[in-house]
């Protein structure tokens, strides 16, 4: 079975700080990896995924993941912060065994940022 | 244009009404799936497909059914719906020549049983 926990359902910064979110997974198996992002009233939009290959991913909006297999673990990072970051950041896995259809989320992180 | 697409987006209702949730998408996959979305609880698996004639139960499939009218429609019902049946719906598909499974998501029904 695969689980995803996501450490603080609500982080708080302030414009220009680092943002972190942080993830922890569970897998038997290999683990695809990745961060969806929710804007207010609106879906979920892929923000990067981690399949195969370099461990540091980059995605959208200057927001960047690393898998560390040692530590079961698919952080979140973004040097500087924007308002229009805020919004709920959700970690999900998928594996490459035979149950890879099945996309596990954890129960999300809202992230407010202040002026 | 939007690849996935949901509707209705908004929906009241009252308990014991039956509720049908629409879902088209153009993206051309074979795999839909319909989630629900409740606060602090992340998103569940109600039903999946993996092709028209292929459907499965996810985790959270007491109370709704869904039909799989073509590659390109997935409906999710309510056949009596419950307050607790109030959440924010989300419909998405996947490519199953893509293994990772990355899922598109359509702009969700939030729907509201009184």
């Amino acid at each position: 079975a695969q689980s995803v926990t996501q450490l603080g359902s609500h982080v708080s910064v302030s414009e220009g700080a680092l943002v972190l979110l942080r993830c922890n997974y569970s897998s038997s198996v290999p683990p695809y990896l990745f961060w969806y992002v929710q804007y207010p009233n609106q879906g979920l939009q892929l923000l990067l995924k981690y399949t195969t290959g370099a461990t540091l991913v980059k995605g959208i909006n200057g927001f960047e993941a690393e898998f560390k297999k040692s530590e079961t673990s698919f952080h979140l990072t973004k040097p500087s912060a924007h308002m229009s970051d805020a919004a709920e950041y959700f970690c999900a896995v998928s594996n490459s065994g035979g149950s890879n259809y099945k996309l596990t989320f954890g129960k999300g992180t809202l992230l407010t940022v202040n002026p | 244009d939007a690849d996935v697409t949901q509707t209705p987006r908004n929906r009241i209702t009252k308990t014991g009404k039956r509720i049908m949730l629409e879902c088209s998408q153009t993206k051309g996959h074979d795999r839909m799936y319909w989630y629900r979305q409740d606060p602090g609880l992340g998103l569940r698996l109600i039903y999946y497909s993996f092709d028209v004639k292929d459907i499965n139960k996810g985790e959270i499939s007491d109370g709704y059914s869904v039909s799989r009218q073509a590659q390109a429609k997935f409906s999710l019902s309510l056949e009596s719906a419950i307050p607790n049946q109030t959440a924010l719906y989300f419909c998405a598909t996947s490519d199953p020549g893509q293994a990772n499974n990355e899922q598109f998501f359509g702009p969700g029904t939030r729907l509201t049983v009184l």
